[in-house]
């Protein structure tokens, strides 16, 4: 069974610095894909970034990238430029390809960004 | 563009009561899920579906059912409500498996 676990139940920032949120996942395929999802308070799940697998460059929109380690199963995600609008709750999330279609959460981060 | 619908927002039961979470997407998507999240916690799996007709159990399922009628429609059933049932429930669609789920906005459902 696939299984995501993220470390960092908290985590805190100040404004406009950066922050790395850690996430690995544990699984037998090698065909799959990575998502990290936001929750801000208003509760409603908004990706911020996708990895695919099979490809070894690293995702990244905006301030956000992703460190992603294939062989060590680690999918990690860099904040740059913290803002106030970041504080959240961070998800790691995980499919694999042509398999159950599950897609596993991990417990996610709570992220607080200080003025 | 609706994306996915949740109805209710907001619930209150008493233990042993039944109801029905609904969940409607507009986005022609296969697949469908059930979480629920409890405070401070990530999403667990109840149950999911990969199109019409087919629906397979989640990590937690026991105190609920689902059915798969349509490809919009996705409804969760509560039987016999008990407090520990008390959480907030996300319904979410996709399509294949590179693209993102959306979600809808949740249902705050309180057994008391």
């Amino acid at each position: 069974a696939q299984t995501v676990t993220q470390s960092q139940p908290e985590m805190s920032v100040q404004e406009a610095e950066t922050v790395t949120l850690s996430c690995t996942y544990d699984t037998s395929e090698s065909n799959y894909y990575l998502f990290w999802y936001k929750q801000p308070p208003s509760r409603q799940m908004i990706l911020v970034i996708r990895q695919e697998a099979y490809k070894q460059q690293n995702a990244t929109e905006n301030r956000f990238s992703v460190n992603f380690q294939k062989a060590a199963k680690s999918f990690s995600l860099k904040i740059s430029d913290s803002q106030l609008g970041d504080t959240a709750m961070y998800f790691c999330a995980f499919i694999f390809q042509g398999g159950s279609e599950k897609l596993v959460f991990g417990k996610g981060t709570k992220l607080t960004v200080n003025p | 563009n609706a994306g996915v619908t949740q109805t209710p927002k907001f619930r209150i039961l008493k233990i042993g009561q039944s109801m029905t979470l609904q969940c409607t997407q507009d986005m022609n998507h296969n697949y469908m899920y059930w979480y629920r999240q409890d405070p401070g916690m990530g999403l667990k799996l109840i149950y999911y579906s990969v199109g019409a007709g087919i629906t397979d159990k989640g990590e937690v399922p026991n105190g609920y059912n689902v059915s798969r009628s349509t490809t919009e429609d996705f409804p969760l059933r509560l039987e016999l409500a008990a407090p520990s049932q008390t959480s907030v429930y996300f319904c979410a669609s996709r399509t294949t498996v590179n693209t993102e789920a959306f979600f809808g906005q949740g249902t705050r459902l309180t057994v008391v």
